[in-house]
């Protein structure tokens, strides 16, 4: 079966610290790969999104992260957090068919230190 | 823009109610998607409609009844609903379901649902 895992359920970062969010997938052909960033009680913000190309793709908000097809993963990173990246933040996936709705992990909640 | 507009934020509702969610956008997407989205937990797909036509139907109730009267316009309509049936429902919009570039779905702010 597809799915995708984020293998940790709370993260807590010192302001100004780096930051790395994990996320695995497990399909027969490779997704398209997305992250969204959602804040208490709103909707879901797409923060980038992977489908071929340059395994480093750019998103907003200085976020970055890294497709290693080796290793199923597409792991989410920001070289300085703020206190406003206090969010829960989901890895999605979508078929090569496009046809379906978005596959979630079951989401990071990041907490950031003063 | 990628602005999905969702209507009304917030809908307290009893078991024997009759009430609609709305979603609008405007930005001639061709596909669009109702999530339920409990607390601590993932989005989960309802329904997806691809240019006015249901497409998929993931084994919803039928307490839930979607409606698509135009390709910028989205319902839920909700009858008889459960107490466990409190969540955010979330819309979101895409290109269409082609494939690639044109599946990246954007969200509403949702609508919070409590079953009283």
């Amino acid at each position: 079966a597809q799915s995708v895992t984020q293998p940790d359920i709370h993260i807590t970062v010192s302001e100004g610290a780096s930051l790395e969010l994990r996320c695995n997938y497990s399909y027969g052909a490779t997704p398209y790969l997305f992250w969204y960033v959602q804040s208490p009680g709103q909707g879901l913000q797409l923060l980038l999104k992977y489908f071929s190309g340059d395994t480093l793709v750019q998103g907003i908000k200085g976020f970055e992260a890294e497709f290693k097809r080796s290793q199923s993963s597409f792991n989410l990173r920001k070289p300085s957090v703020h206190w406003s990246d206090a969010a829960e933040y989901f890895c999605a996936a979508l078929s090569g068919g496009g046809a379906d709705g978005l596959t979630f992990g079951k989401g990071t909640h990041l907490i950031i230190q003063p | 823009d990628t602005e999905v507009t969702q209507t009304p934020k917030h809908l307290v509702m009893g078991m024997t109610n009759k009430k609609s969610l709305k979603c609008e956008q405007h930005m001639g997407h061709r596909a669009m998607y109702w999530y339920k989205q409990k607390a601590k937990k993932p989005p989960e797909l309802m329904f997806v409609y691809s240019y006015e036509k249901l497409s998929i139907n993931e084994s919803v109730p039928s307490r839930f009844s979607p409606e698509c009267p135009n390709s910028s316009l989205l319902n839920l309509h909700l009858h008889a609903l459960q107490p466990e049936d409190s969540a955010l429902y979330l819309c979101a919009s895409s290109q269409d379901t082609s494939g690639g570039t044109k599946n990246i779905q954007y969200f509403g702010a949702g609508t919070r649902l409590s079953v009283l």
